[in-house]
């Protein structure tokens, strides 16, 4: 069956260090994967997609590895900030199509420490 | 950019009632529209997903019946529950996308729906 695992544990991340979260799937052949976050009560937020030919994405203190062969999405936040504490989740394309809707991760939840 | 506003934030309603969900697109036109839902600790599950001017398309195990999907325009799409019943209790959140290939969703904030 297909699955989405993220560490179902809550990180907690001294400020300014650098948070890595982790996203393994299996039984999916994604176009793309992007990361959301989601604070208690909201909607996700688009945070960065990245493509099966891509294998880095940045932007700002923000950094997403994609490794298809590993079946792998890696999310880091660098200098990490109290305000970057929230849910984190990990979304693939549905079916493959590349405009489908996304399945997600059940989400990492981050805590950055003062 | 791409704000996509959810209406009502809360709903509270006895079994039985018939409650509508207002999705819209405020600064951009969404040719597809998504319906999730999410019960606590879970992660968000795709219901259907909402095509302007056709039927929307429902995920396995997903009513129609009961969640009744109208896209009537580019920038509003609504979602009915019909007939609601405690177990329809959960947080639905819509999304939308720019047109093209391969572009992230925007979400609104979500309705959380409580029958009593």
């Amino acid at each position: 069956s297909q699955k989405i695992e993220q560490n179902s544990e809550a990180l907690n991340i001294q400020e300014g260090k650098t948070a890595t979260l982790t996203c393994n799937y299996t039984n999916y052949s994604p176009a793309y994967l992007q990361w959301y976050r989601q604070d208690p009560g909201r909607g996700p937020v688009f945070l960065l997609l990245i493509r099966e030919n891509e294998k880095e994405k940045r932007k700002e203190r923000l950094k997403v590895t994609f490794d298809t062969t590993l079946k792998q999405s890696l999310f880091h936040i660098t200098a990490s900030q109290p305000a970057d504490s929230a849910t984190y989740l990990c979304a693939l394309d549905h079916s493959g199509g590349g405009a489908d809707g996304l399945s997600f991760g059940i989400g990492s939840l981050l805590f950055i420490q003062p | 950019g791409a704000v996509v506003s959810q209406h009502p934030s809360r709903v509270i309603c006895k079994s039985g009632t018939s409650v509508k969900i207002e999705c819209r697109s405020l600064d951009f036109q969404a040719t597809t529209m998504f319906w999730y839902r999410q019960f606590p600790k879970k992660s968000l599950m795709l219901m259907a997903t909402s095509n302007e001017g056709s039927k929307a398309t429902y995920e396995q195990g997903v009513e129609k019946d009961k969640f009744l999907i109208n896209h009537a325009s580019l920038t509003l799409s609504t979602l009915t529950v019909t007939s609601a019943h405690p177990e329809d209790s959960s947080f639905y959140i819509c999304s939308a996308t720019r047109t093209g290939i391969i572009q992230p969703q925007h979400f609104g904030d979500g309705t959380r729906l409580s029958i009593l």
